[in-house]
């Protein structure tokens, strides 16, 4: 166990549809990332946010959006939802915000299936 | 999209074999990365590289930053059943939005 929650575990959804996935860190960890998973693109960095604040931006489409909290949980949202988008979608945790993450924690991932 | 090869794709050896697997891609990176999946989990980071020539071990693993700064090399020496799953290789620019790359995996199995 990482330490590293994520909600919900499966998630199923129709074509069109908006989704949000929810991402709670390690305890003291102030860097929470997003990474898609998938068939067909591999593992892909999305973004990342540090105390709140976006720190870095990876391959995020336009209809993907996320968002740190004060209490440092983080959501990703999805909409218009694709079949492409089906994937694994997972967030990790680090202390600090540096890129690279160094020590990071992953959570055990979100797979969404979009039909 | 993807930027780096990685290969080979997958691997299978014998348990006490040693195994090595590279990156390489067409643009330059300032910093690499080598993780480990294992089924249903996430990504665990074993080595980062961050100058050109440096190399690094971590116990039975070593890497390598390429000369160029176009690839990387990881290498295990004497593997053991528990080194089986995907290795990932991830490039880091410094620059530009899109500043983190993984390669397409490397799938190890050992077979004891």
């Amino acid at each position: 166990d990482s330490g590293v929650t994520q909600t919900p575990k499966h998630l199923i959804t129709a074509t069109g549809q908006r989704v949000t996935l929810r991402c709670s860190p390690r305890s003291g960890d102030l860097s929470v990332y997003w990474y898609q998973q998938s068939l067909d693109q591999g593992l892909q960095f999305l973004i990342q946010y540090y105390n709140g604040e976006e720190r870095a931006k990876g391959n995020i489409l336009e209809r993907f959006s996320a968002q740190q909290f004060p209490d440092l949980h983080s959501e990703l949202n999805l909409s218009s939802l694709e079949l492409g988008d089906s994937a694994l979608y997972f967030c990790a945790s680090s202390r600090t915000g540096g890129m690279p993450p160094g020590t990071q924690y992953f959570g055990p991932g979100t797979r969404l299936t979009v039909l | 999209g993807q930027q780096l090869n990685q290969s080979p794709q997958s691997m299978f050896i014998q348990e006490g074999e040693d195994v090595s697997m590279n990156c390489t891609s067409s643009s330059i990176f300032n910093t690499w990365l080598w993780y480990k999946q294992d089924p249903g989990e996430g990504p665990v980071l074993l080595i980062a590289l961050y100058k050109a020539g440096e190399l690094t071990s971590n116990g039975r693993l070593t890497a390598q930053f390429g000369i160029t700064r176009k690839d990387s090399f990881l290498n295990i020496s004497a593997s053991i059943p528990s080194d089986v799953g995907i290795y990932f290789c991830a490039g880091i620019k410094q620059t530009g939005a899109n500043n983190l790359f993984f390669g397409t995996g490397t799938r190890l199995t050992v077979i004891p």
